[in-house]
């Protein structure tokens, strides 16, 4: 079974703060992703990875770096967060093509108060 | 993504077939029919896939029109923890990201 995890369920940060969310999966996967979810909005693809060291910018990159540094784990950043980065972050990985199905952690919970 | 049109909602007794429908008329020839459900405040889950033929696993059944343009969903029996918002999508052949749609709110009922 493929797994991908979160660092964590819910976070609450202050506006401002630089905030990092971490995701591992456990699948030898070479492409992960991480999304934003927000009511009305669907899925938005923030960054995406397919190789060590390797990203590219998805729908809505402004305010988010990432980081992959290795194979397994790839880090979404927040440099400075602001109250309109509440959201769902979502991480998903995937084996190189021509398979396309990408497997998605739980879900980490952002609150920027 | 290929566009897909599904209904907003729909409901199922426990117990009974839930069928779940779909349309992408726009389809290619090499693409892929992805399933996937979000139950409440969790990650989206991968159901199963197709191209042509139909599909079967220990989730769901895919059945997929001969001329491509529909695919049904099928969970058997459903379940109380089946109630979710279940997406049908058409990747690009090609591209990295998932699209995905509203979806079809099914609540099953006890």
């Amino acid at each position: 079974d493929v797994k991908v995890t979160q660092s964590s369920r819910y976070l609450v940060k202050r506006t401002g703060e630089k905030v990092f969310l971490e995701c591992v999966q456990d699948m030898d996967h070479e492409n992960m992703f991480w999304y934003r979810q927000d009511p009305g909005l669907g899925l938005r693809l923030i960054y995406f990875s397919y190789d060590v060291k390797m990203k590219e910018k998805g729908d809505i990159p402004e305010g988010y770096s990432v980081s992959r540094e290795k194979k397994e784990r790839f880090s979404l950043i927040l440099e400075s967060a602001s109250t309109n980065q509440t959201s769902m972050y979502l991480c998903a990985s995937r084996p190189h093509q021509p398979q396309e199905t990408q497997y998605f952690g739980p879900g980490t919970r952002l609150l920027v108060l | 993504d290929a566009k897909t049109t599904q209904p907003p909602s729909m409901d199922c007794a426990e117990g009974r077939a839930a069928n779940l429908p779909c349309n992408h008329s726009t389809i290619s020839g090499n693409e892929y029919v992805y399933w996937y459900r979000q139950i409440h405040s969790q990650g989206p889950q991968y159901i199963i896939h197709g191209l042509k033929n139909n599909e079967t696993n220990e989730m769901a059944s895919l059945i997929i029109t001969e001329d491509r343009k529909s695919s049904t969903l099928i969970l058997p029996h459903a379940t109380l923890r089946d109630t979710a918002v279940y997406y049908c999508i058409v990747p690009t052949k090609g591209s990295y990201q998932l699209t995905f749609g509203k979806g079809t709110k099914l609540s099953v009922i006890p």
